[in-house]
């Protein structure tokens, strides 16, 4: 099936950091979507990206729907300790509503 | 914020007992979805639904489950006889046409 290759696994930095992470797949994508996920919660929808190389920002957060549309970068800057958490790439292919999940990136913001 | 809502937020059952998971989708969201994250790993979608009918399933949507909207409101996923595999968070999700998939809090399935 299709596949989201999600980097990085992890990421532990120090707060006011920047921290970049992205999505690649060999399948090409109608939609991008980042989440996150607090431990015990749903995913909640940080940037919805609809139009291949689109660059939209949401506060300190900034994704990229990649030109190719097989590809989706997601940039915080200056993180703060409540970034912490799993965040994940989803995708939706051209013929279908369902989405397609990367593996996700947990962040760890230290002080 | 419109919210989808889950209940309930964590079930516990015994393996072969049928479970049933209910969710209320935003009010005026026409694509209903289940997907579910066993833990540790990522989402997997199980089931989308249109129109009061299937309009896509993975090959986890096996016999075990089915869904259902039995009224303008609950949309409910059904696993007729439980294994412990089963164990896992389930998501519900809404969207209105192309625009505002929106995901609830999640059940967590205990099958002991």
């Amino acid at each position: 099936g299709q596949q989201l290759n999600q980097s990085p696994q992890s990421m532990f930095i120090q707060e006011g950091e920047d921290v970049s992470m992205n999505c690649t797949s060999s399948s090409i994508f109608n939609t991008w979507l980042w989440y996150k996920q607090d431990p015990g919660e749903g995913p909640v929808l940080l940037i919805a990206l609809y139009k291949a190389g689109e660059l939209t920002s949401n506060g300190r957060l900034t994704a990229q729907f990649g030109i190719t549309r097989k590809d989706s970068f997601l940039n915080i800057s200056a993180s703060i300790p409540s970034d912490v958490g799993i965040y994940f790439c989803a995708g939706q292919l051209v013929d279908t509503d369902k989405l397609i999940f990367g593996t996700g990136t947990r962040l760890q913001v230290f002080p | 914020e419109p919210e989808v809502t889950q209940t309930p937020s964590h079930q516990v059952t015994q393996m072969g007992q049928e479970v049933i998971l209910r969710c209320v989708p935003i009010s005026n969201h026409l694509y209903f979805y289940w997907y579910r994250q066993i833990l540790g790993q990522k989402v997997e979608f199980l089931v989308s639904f249109y129109n009061n009918e299937i309009s896509e399933k993975s090959e986890i949507f096996d016999d075990q489950f089915s869904v259902e909207r039995p009224d303008g409101s609950n949309f409910t996923l059904k696993i007729r006889s439980t294994k412990l595999e089963d164990s896992a968070m389930y998501f519900c999700a809404s969207m209105y046409g192309g625009y505002g998939y929106t995901f609830g809090s999640g059940t967590r399935l205990t099958v002991v």
